[in-house]
């Protein structure tokens, strides 16, 4: 059973480009997470979806920054023009159900911004 | 909004020497759960707790959630090099996400 895929592994972007990360989970999880980590730092909760449903985007920044988990297909976070504070760590997570479900993560995908 | 602390920040240890580390939530938690992250690696679901009260043991690994359902702990005991790692403690405060601690970082001196 193949854990939850994240790619790229690693991302390079000028400032003002776009970066896409994407995420697959877990086979049969249909709850995913994003998380963000600066070196050396904790995790910060940006977004959680549902099949095709935002639940709480409270951590997301108000602009440059969207995410979705389409019917078909892997769970997109979308950084428009982005800049030198965008670089970090991005994780990836999905669970099975909500309630007391562990987050399997992903290897995440680290964003470089020059 | 909900606030996950965790103390200490950093901690380093003799090899065989045993560590604690402590979370306190600003909240009242439904459950609570621990992961471990080596360096250069992702976290690692570790264990949940769910009751008040409860004590979980993974070998040298101990877990405790507290009465108040809003503090908890994790120790080592006899520590190994491959504990070595940051542990994060994350609160489920019956709403709609995990919020993460800042994390313990853990050393273990050979």
């Amino acid at each position: 059973n193949a854990g939850v895929m994240q790619n790229p592994r690693h991302l390079v972007r000028r400032r003002g480009q776009e970066a896409r990360l994407r995420c697959s989970p877990m086979k049969g999880h249909s709850h995913v997470y994003w998380y963000r980590q600066l070196p050396e730092e904790g995790l910060k909760f940006m977004v959680y979806l549902q099949k095709e449903n935002i639940i709480d985007e409270s951590g997301m920044p108000k602009e440059r920054f969207s995410a979705e988990f389409p019917k078909e297909g892997p769970s997109i976070l979308r950084i428009q023009q982005v800049v030198r504070g965008d670089s970090a760590a991005y994780f990836c997570a999905s669970s099975q159900d909500r309630k007391n479900s562990p987050l399997h993560f992903g290897n995440g995908t680290r964003l470089t911004v020059t | 909004g909900q606030q996950v602390m965790q103390i200490p920040q950093y901690q380093h240890v003799q090899e065989g020497e045993d560590f604690t580390t402590y979370c306190n939530s600003s909240t009242t938690l439904s459950n609570i759960q621990w992961y471990k992250q080596r360096p250069g690696g992702h976290p690692v679901f570790l264990i949940q707790l769910v009751k008040s009260g409860e004590v979980k043991k993974q070998k040298r690994l101990t877990f405790q959630f507290g009465e108040a359902k809003k503090n908890s702990s994790l120790h080592i005991t006899a520590t190994q090099t491959t504990d070595v790692g940051t542990y994060f403690c994350a609160g489920d405060n019956y709403g709609q996400n995990f919020v993460f601690g800042p994390g313990t970082r853990l050393s273990v001196l050979p």
